[in-house]
């Protein structure tokens, strides 16, 4: 167990309206990141963040913010949801000897 | 192309089998390898990295690298059901991308 949890872990929405997903970690460490994983595509990268009000876009960053106000919590924010943006979420830190990921739990959004 | 493919299956196999998985890769750059395992409605777990060229050997799973081929392998031996689950390949460190992942099914 990596030590990471998200919230919530399954919501339902209206397009239009904003939507914000919470990873916290309780190891302290530097890289977090946030991916959606959707059939047929894997798991895309959305935004990662590399300390304290340090982020980078990823691959699928259209519609997408986030936020790392401190070490322990990444925070997603969809400012207007639409159906296209309907996945899975997960949210990684990175560690290890080999710099591998560790997931969360995964955050289920589908919007209507 | 995407920069790292893997056939979907899904892989239907019976017990004891030897399960063969693959990835291809298009950027020869990348150095770290890894394979994970995601039960379903679970997130994926690390099962096995390696770094550059080579072999790797974990109990029953085998991970290969090809560089000059930019071809990288899951060997599973004597396949158990409890290795029911889909397999993604990673490749990279910060921009790490994944296959889209193969659904395996190893049959009592």
């Amino acid at each position: 167990d990596a030590g990471i949890t998200q919230s919530p872990r399954h919501k339902v929405t209206e397009t239009g309206t904003p939507v914000t997903l919470r990873c916290h970690q309780t190891e302290n460490h530097r890289y977090m990141y946030w991916y959606r994983q959707d059939p047929g595509h894997g798991l895309r990268l959305i935004h990662y963040s590399y300390g304290v009000k340090d982020t980078d876009k990823g691959e699928v960053s259209d519609g997408y913010s986030v936020s790392r106000s401190k070490t322990e919590d990444f925070l997603l924010t969809l400012e207007s949801a639409t159906s296209s943006q309907t996945s899975v979420y997960f949210c990684a830190i990175r560690g290890g000897s080999a710099n591998e990921q560790f997931f969360g739990p995964g955050t289920r959004l589908t919007v209507l | 192309q995407k920069e790292v493919e893997q056939d979907p299956g899904p892989l239907s196999v019976p017990e004891g089998a030897i399960v063969s998985l693959n990835c291809t890769y298009s950027n020869s750059a990348f150095q770290y390898f890894m394979w994970y395992r995601q039960y379903s409605r679970k997130g994926p777990e690390l099962l096995m990295y390696t770094y550059s060229s080579g072999n790797k050997e974990d109990g029953r799973f085998t991970a290969q690298v090809d560089k000059s081929s930019k071809y990288i392998s899951l060997f599973i031996r004597d396949s158990q059901p409890s290795d029911s689950a889909t397999y993604l390949c990673a490749i990279g460190v910060d921009d790490m991308r994944f296959g889209a992942g193969t659904r395996l099914t190893v049959k009592p």
